[in-house]
């Protein structure tokens, strides 16, 4: 049963326009959550990370909102570019029971068309 | 630079034959981990290792073996494998998850392929 879920396996969105990807998780004791980006043939890299204590966190193009109450978080990309064109994967931890577990989505795949 | 370096980044091995996948940091990182990447399933954590000797299950563990004996080298084991291994294979790191919040160095992934 996963925990995290990322519905939508892939994502196209034309250059310029906002993409949004969505994520969803189950355990109500995750409080910190992420988003990583993975091009082909590379490790994914960090992006952006929330606290549980904020709805929003802002990093130049990528916001992510989370609601804690439908179990929710998004990243939005804004404008989008052909280089985010990647697999984003959302991932979720519980810093304050188990830091030593950070568990990830199955990741969605963007493509931003020029 | 500061890196997470595997080898090898691809390998073709036959079932039973036993093969070490390396991972070395030079981030003097407290905390590594190895995961692996399947269609549809993510990222799923194989062991993780909070220190030098000390090393622990993730979710998937079954059919391999890891050791941490220096804190930059953390090596994946797969004593027998079999086909259900195939896999892309991760090893991440991070200077210590309650101070980093889960944030990983991830190295760039060993495609690996059990026939």
């Amino acid at each position: 049963d996963q925990q995290v879920k990322q519905n939508s396996p892939s994502l196209s969105v034309q250059e310029g326009r906002i993409s949004i990807l969505n994520c969803d998780y189950t355990n109500s004791m995750f409080d910190y959550f992420l988003w990583y980006k993975k091009y082909p043939a590379e490790g994914p890299t960090f992006l952006i990370s929330i606290s549980s204590i904020k709805d929003k966190n802002e990093d130049g193009r990528f916001t992510v909102f989370l609601n804690k109450s439908a179990k929710h978080l998004s990243l939005h990309i804004v404008p989008s570019q052909p280089g985010d064109s990647a697999v984003y994967f959302c991932a979720a931890s519980a810093q304050k029971t188990s830091y030593d577990k950070v568990i990830f989505g199955p990741g969605t795949s963007l493509s931003v068309i020029p | 630079e500061a890196q997470v370096t595997q080898n090898p980044r691809y390998l073709i091995t036959v079932t039973g034959k036993k093969l070490t996948v390396t991972c070395s940091q030079n981030m003097n990182h407290e905390y590594m981990s190895w995961y692996r990447q399947d269609p549809g399933l993510g990222l799923r954590q194989i062991y993780y290792s909070m220190n030098v000797e000390v090393t622990d299950k993730g979710d998937v563990p079954e059919g391999y073996k890891v050791s941490r004996k220096e804190k930059r080298n953390f090596p994946l084991i797969l004593e027998s494998p079999s086909p259900n291994q195939t896999s892309l294979y991760f090893c991440a790191s991070t200077p210590g998850l309650a101070g980093a919040r889960g944030e990983l160095f991830f190295g760039e992934g060993s495609r690996l392929t059990v026939l």
